[in-house]
């Protein structure tokens, strides 16, 4: 079962615009990940932030993690059609070195 | 420096055969996951390598489903028989064990049972 879900499963938006995409998430955790995927291709590192960071910052990315309500956000600024594809949030929890991924949000960008 | 590499990229095979899927991790890497990526259920973990030792295989499906690490260079990933339901993609992932490590996926390789 997932850990993670992300929200919305979809969305769709004009170049330029903000993104933003959101992950839930249900027992304590050490770290949350994002990654990317474009169509028919493998999944890359987008961001970590640890439990104990409230916010990180990469280029357009910002990540936000609240860990009293569980959940994350991922904000992609000033959004290109490069950026369409899925969006996956994965997290550990304990000691565990297996990260757990949601079932992702689908993002078009329209040019 | 190259990345995991998979292969078949595509798979194509009838119903009842058997299907070795193989993954190189990157050199240096000494954990090794496999996931099963579908619509209906996203990207499952079926089995996790540390140092070329089997940690976790709780999500491989059933007894068709087997996976080796004769070394740590090389894992593959076997089906047999395989069947329709087993159509999916199927990632190979290593990273350095750590609770922060990053997975380095591969491209994945793309299943159709018929």
């Amino acid at each position: 079962s997932q850990q993670g879900e992300e929200d919305p499963q979809a969305l769709s938006i004009q170049e330029g615009e903000n993104a933003t995409m959101n992950c839930s998430y249900k027992t304590s955790i050490n770290n949350l990940q994002w990654y990317r995927q474009n169509s028919g291709r493998g999944l890359v590192h987008l961001i970590l932030i640890r439990s104990n960071e409230r916010e990180k910052h990469s280029g357009r990315l910002r990540v936000t993690l609240d860990t009293s309500k569980k959940s994350s956000s991922l904000l992609i600024t000033a959004s290109r059609a490069a950026d369409t594809a899925s969006y996956f949030c994965a997290t550990r929890s304990g000691g565990s070195y297996i990260p757990t991924f949601g079932r992702g949000t689908s993002l078009i960008v329209h040019p | 420096d190259a990345g995991v590499i998979q292969s078949p990229r595509h798979e194509v095979t009838e119903m009842g055969q058997e299907v070795t899927l193989r993954c190189k991790p990157i050199s240096g890497h000494n954990s090794l996951f496999w996931y099963r990526q579908t619509m209906m259920r996203g990207l499952e973990l079926l089995i996790y390598f540390n140092n070329n030792v089997p940690i976790d295989d709780s999500g491989m499906p059933e007894d068709r489903f087997s996976a080796k690490m004769p070394n740590a260079s090389f894992s593959t990933l076997k089906i047999q028989p395989s069947e329709p339901r087993d159509s999916a993609v199927y990632f190979c992932a290593s990273s350095i064990a750590s609770n922060t490590g990053e997975l380095f996926f591969g491209e994945g390789s793309r299943l159709t049972v018929l």
